[in-house]
């Protein structure tokens, strides 16, 4: 398998509930990231990982925890999360310190939090 | 902070004709990249086209060309030939470039791009 594979594709939780999106990238990059999508605004830039260490979290609420614990995989733990975290969460990753291609991204998970 | 403007929510274009869609964006930096995503329904963002800011020559991928101003900071895509499968959210998006720049790709709202048979 090749590319950026995101699980669940959609995923419905309530506000207690406790879940993780998973992220896995078969591309060899070392630079990893989330994004949020929500209707009518930008993507959201939430982590960033390089080489597994975070090296940015964008004031995001404590209630999104990420975890990389290789080069390969980034996971998001949700937990009492609100309904206006509904949207679509995309990961993406990079060869950072190359030829910038930009990033490839994976299809999402549609979370909606009820 | 770099921001990235789209200025039209939507667009339509007729099968075979051609459409632009607007970019502008703001920097202060002289050295970085800029690109082109498409986001069909399927949800993958897909890599459409890039712009090294230090070539003057504009990008070209097959029906894909852009029009890269720096000087006005402009960054407009140019789909000719439109496919109904060309119809997609398009996002514009910057990455700073150099030795320690940001690895953030930042990007605008998009447009939604109709193609009407």
């Amino acid at each position: 398998e090749t590319g950026v594979t995101q699980t669940p594709r959609h995923l419905v939780m309530g506000m207690t509930n406790k879940k993780s999106l998973k992220c896995e990238q078969h591309l060899g990059h070392n630079a990893m990231y989330w994004y949020k999508q929500s209707a009518k605004k930008p993507l959201e830039l939430m982590f960033v990982y390089n080489f597994k260490e975070q090296t940015e979290n964008n004031s995001v609420p404590s209630r999104f925890s990420p975890e990389c614990p290789n080069s390969s995989h980034l996971f998001l733990h949700l937990h009492t999360l609100q309904p206006e975290d509904s949207a679509l969460y995309l990961c993406a990753s990079s060869q950072d310190g190359g030829f910038d291609y930009g990033y490839t991204f994976g299809s999402g998970t549609r979370l909606t939090v009820v | 902070a770099q921001t990235v403007t789209q200025s039209q929510p939507e667009m339509s274009v007729q099968e075979a004709e051609t459409v632009t869609l607007s970019c502008t964006y703001d920097t202060s930096e002289s050295d970085y990249y800029l690109f082109w995503y498409k986001q069909p329904p399927s949800r993958q963002m897909i890599l459409v086209i890039r712009q090294e800011a230090y070539k003057q020559q504009n990008a070209t991928e097959n029906r894909f060309s852009v029009n890269f101003q720096k000087a006005a900071k402009s960054f407009s895509l140019k789909i000719s030939d439109s496919q109904l499968g060309d119809a997609a959210m398009y996002f514009c998006a910057y990455r700073d470039g150099g030795q320690g720049g940001s690895e953030k790709l930042v990007f605008g709202k998009g447009t939604k791009l109709t193609v009407n048979p």
